[in-house]
């Protein structure tokens, strides 16, 4: 199976900020990489698959990049609604498999 | 607008069966392949198994924790899929999410819109 791991698993940032996360696949997975987004109590939410194609409706302040095994989720000017959890998921091969998760809080 | 509707989940004893429905609306079923996901408390996602349209033959693939018993089908008549899950564990434990799955550029299937999930709670 394909491990995937992100850091930070926690991160704490400020309205405004400039947020990166990384996920990185015990091997490569070209760009077949997705990110969600969760919020307490509620389902995932999809916003980037492809490793940096945007899901419909979602605002272009979320960014992802890389390519093997290397990749970046990056979120621009934080506001309220942008704080949680945000997973990286691979599928490239099966079993898909997810990162841990990055726990984004306000500080 | 696409809608996915989980439904079906509830309170069994481990070693029964439950079977998920996920009604969906607002596409073409048929052109989508499918899949399960599911959390546990506090917990990340997991993926379950997926099942494909019916013009790439409907197959299925699994969770190596899962397989030999849980099985997704469809009917596309009805846009629902199912998830049929049998021997039920503790471990099994978890909100189940449906999630619809559409092939990239390279036909390789991700995801991209989640159910609102239905808990499913194995305990005598």
């Amino acid at each position: 199976d394909i491990q995937m791991t992100q850091f930070p698993s926690s991160l704490s940032a400020s309205v405004g900020d400039r947020v990166i996360i990384t996920c990185r696949a015990s091997q490569g997975i070209s760009n077949k990489l997705v990110w969600f987004q969760q919020k307490p109590g509620k389902a995932p939410k999809s916003l980037i698959f492809a490793a940096s194609s945007l899901q419909s409706g979602v605002p272009s302040k979320f960014s992802g990049s890389g390519s093997g095994t290397d990749f970046t989720l990056t979120i621009s000017s934080l506001q309220p609604e942008d704080f949680a959890t945000y997973y990286c998921q691979q599928y490239n091969s099966y079993p898909r498999t997810f990162g841990q998760g990055t726990k984004l809080e306000i500080k | 607008e696409v809608q996915l509707v989980e439904s079906g989940g509830g309170l069994v004893q481990p070693g029964r069966s439950l079977r998920l429905s996920c009604t969906a609306s607002g596409f073409t079923f048929a052109d989508y392949g499918m899949s399960w996901f599911r959390q546990a408390p506090g917990k990340g996602p997991e993926w379950v198994g997926f099942i494909r349209r019916q013009a790439y033959g409907g197959t299925t693939e699994y969770a190596a924790s899962v397989k030999g018993r849980l099985t997704i089908s469809r009917d596309d008549s009805k846009s629902i899929a199912y998830l049929q899950m049998n021997s039920l564990k503790t471990e099994d434990t978890a909100v189940y999410y449906c999630t619809r799955a559409p092939r990239d550029s390279s036909g390789a299937w991700y995801v991209d819109n989640w159910g609102q999930g239905t808990l499913v709670t194995v305990s005598s």
